[in-house]
């Protein structure tokens, strides 16, 4: 069955550290994936998507992420973590065929200190 | 810019009331999307809708019905409104159904249920 796996429920980075974020898949196909990011009280946003083609694409915010089809991963990641980066992240995969749907990870929270 | 709305940031009800939670998307998109969010659950999927009257069940419609009488709004109906029900409700809409498309969600439903 498809899933998505983000194995850190919660992340704590200080202010202007790097950041990774973890995202597995199980898909048999070739995946359409997504980063959104939900700021506290808001609606998701989305934040890059992978469809094809390179595997690093850039986002918004200064985010990017690389998908490595052999490690079935598609990791977000930022070089230096804003304040304002404060927000819990999920991971998606896009289904094809008759269900296009997402399936969403279960989130990762993150925390920045000052 | 797109812009999905839903009506009610908060709702407190009582259990066995009959619940609308309403979304509105100005984009002429025709899918839409009813998630319920729980911690460590990430979004699941209730119910979508391609088009008009037309409505689809996601992963977990049980205890929820959902209305798309005109193409713009997409209204979630709880039946009889139960303490497990209790959650964060979002909404998404979508251009056509090719997963490719980008969900653009609401800012969420807080609904408890006393």
């Amino acid at each position: 069955a498809q899933s998505v796996t983000q194995p850190d429920i919660h992340i704590t980075v200080s202010e202007g550290a790097s950041l990774e974020l973890r995202c597995n898949y199980s898909y048999g196909a070739t995946p359409y994936l997504f980063w959104y990011v939900q700021s506290p009280g808001q609606g998701l946003q989305l934040l890059l998507k992978y469809f094809s083609g390179d595997t690093l694409v850039q986002g918004i915010k200064g985010f990017e992420a690389e998908f490595k089809r052999s490690q079935s991963s598609f990791n977000l990641r930022k070089p230096s973590v804003h304040w304002s980066d404060a927000a819990e992240y999920f991971c998606a995969v896009g289904l094809g065929g008759a269900t296009n749907k997402l399936i969403f990870g279960t989130g990762t929270l993150l925390a920045v200190q000052p | 810019d797109v812009k999905v709305t839903q009506s009610s940031r908060y709702l407190v009800k009582r259990t066995g009331e009959k619940v609308f939670l309403e979304c509105v998307q100005d984009m002429d998109h025709e899918n839409m999307f009813w998630y319920r969010q729980d911690p460590g659950l990430g979004l699941r999927l209730i119910y979508f809708s391609y088009d008009v009257k037309m409505k689809e069940k996601g992963d977990i419609p049980e205890g929820y019905s959902v209305s798309r009488e005109k193409k713009e709004r997409f209204s979630l109906i709880l039946e009889s409104a139960s303490t497990n029900q209790t959650s964060m409700y979002l909404c998404a809409s979508r251009f056509g159904a090719s997963t490719k498309n980008i969900q653009y969600f609401g800012a969420g439903t807080r609904l408890s249920v006393l």
